[in-house]
This record gives structure tokens, C-alpha cells and sequence, in this order.
């Protein structure tokens, strides 16, 4: 089975660039998430789907990012204009139901590393 | 206060060493408990979930302590390939599939 599948791997822009990043999440999986990890920090959630439906997005600083996930598959993450403090990596991540707790369990992509110059 | 807060460590132990983590949430109502593994430059992937009446995955053993709002994980006979950041994750109360994550804690062993 593929797991979740990001791209690109590394970006490197300068300020006030804009950047997309793009998600496969495993077939079948309904939930999917991005999260922004900073150096020496666990990850902080961005946004969450259901399906096609932003069910969480408080988080979003919905003055420079943007997300999309049209037909409920794949999503797409935009920052613009990306500033020096986006610098992080960006992972995405989608979920099926754990059997015994009921609870959403997490496969991650293997991130996509940003750098703001 | 953060809903959920680890020692950042880093903990550096000898091989054979048994080492425990905590990790407190603010949450009284949480309703799920995780521990990830993420290997440096990787992304986190599911160690074990954490029960109730605590669990056991081999040299690992996971409790949670709802009274204290905290779970705890326990390693015994700590290897070279252990080595990673351990992070907590709470599955957060009525937010559907919200799971938050702790800042990890980092685990190094030594020879």
C-alpha cells in the first residue's frame, strides 16, 4: 500500500514568494491533515478535511495560507506571500479509525521542508 | 498553559538502560492518548496507543493516569536504534479527529 505522498520534498524561496505544497493521502483514508513542524517543536495543526470539508481550520493564518482538497483525494497547501518565519517543515497526514479505541490514528507524509530566505 | 507539555530532554542513557517519559495534558476531558516515534529529519509515526489499564508492545509499556492528567512510556533495555524524540498526542474532547501534539521529548542512547 502507498503511503501519504508529498511534494516537493525542499523548497527554498525568497520572501514574499509564493509556494504550494501537495498531498496524496492513502486511498480510503476521508480524514486528512496538515501540520507545520518547527525546529525542536512538535506538530501544530493547520487545517483538517473531512472528505472534501474543512472541519478545522482555526488554526490557518488565512491571510497568507490557503487550502484546497476539491474532490475529497488530494489537497493542496499555498502560502502567499510566504514570509521568513514559514520557514518549517509541512506535513501532511491522513487517518483511519484505530480498531480498539475508535480514535483517528495518523500516517504521515514524509514532509516538505520550506526555507524563506 | 499548553494542552500538552513534555521535558523537550534531551535524555541521553546507556544501552540497557530502562528510561521513562511523562507527559502531562490539560484537558480533563481528553479522550484518547498517543505516543509517536520521529526520527531526526523523519516524520513521526505511531508508536503505541495508550490505554486505560496500560499496555505493553515488547520493551515498551504505556499508562495513563487520568486523575494526575498524565500518560507516561517506559523503555526497557534501551537500544542504540531507540534513539529518536517520543512525542505525546492527545485526542482532544468533542473536536471529532483533533489530535494535538506535545514538543517531544528527545532520547539518545549511548554506548
Amino acid at each position: 500500500e502507498a503511503g501519504v505522498v508529498q511534494s516537493p520534498r525542499y523548497k527554498i524561496i525568497e520572501k514574499k514568494q509564493p509556494v504550494a505544497f501537495w498531498c496524496n493521502p492513502i486511498s480510503g483514508h476521508n480524514t486528512l491533515y496538515w501540520y507545520r513542524q518547527n525546529l525542536g517543536q512538535g506538530p501544530e495543526l493547520l487545517i483538517r478535511y473531512e472528505n472534501e470539508e474543512a472541519v478545522d481550520d482555526s488554526q490557518l493564518p488565512k491571510d497568507r495560507f490557503s487550502a484546497e482538497r476539491l474532490k475529497g483525494v488530494d489537497s493542496t497547501l499555498k502560502i502567499q506571500p510566504a514570509e521568513l518565519g514559514d520557514s518549517a517543515v509541512y506535513l501532511c497526514a491522513s487517518s483511519s479509525r484505530h480498531t480498539r479505541s475508535g480514535a483517528n490514528v495518523l500516517t504521515f507524509g514524509a514532509g516538505s521542508r520550506l526555507t524563506v530566505l | 498553559r499548553k494542552e500538552v507539555e513534555q521535558d523537550p530532554g534531551p535524555f541521553n542513557v546507556p544501552e540497557g538502560a530502562t528510561v521513562a517519559f511523562n507527559c502531562t495534558y490539560s484537558n480533563s476531558a481528553s479522550q484518547s492518548f498517543f505516543w509517536y516515534r520521529q526520527d531526526c529529519r523523519k516524520e513521526p509515526k505511531l508508536l503505541m496507543s495508550v490505554y486505560s489499564s496500560g499496555n505493553e508492545d515488547g520493551r515498551f509499556t504505556a499508562q495513563l493516569n487520568r486523575a494526575s492528567q498524565y500518560i507516561s512510556l517506559l523503555i526497557r533495555d534501551s537500544k542504540l536504534s531507540d534513539s529518536a524524540t517520543y512525542l505525546c498526542v492527545v485526542r482532544s474532547a468533542g473536536g471529532g479527529n483533533k489530535l494535538t501534539f506535545g514538543t517531544g521529548t528527545q532520547l539518545k542512547v549511548e554506548l
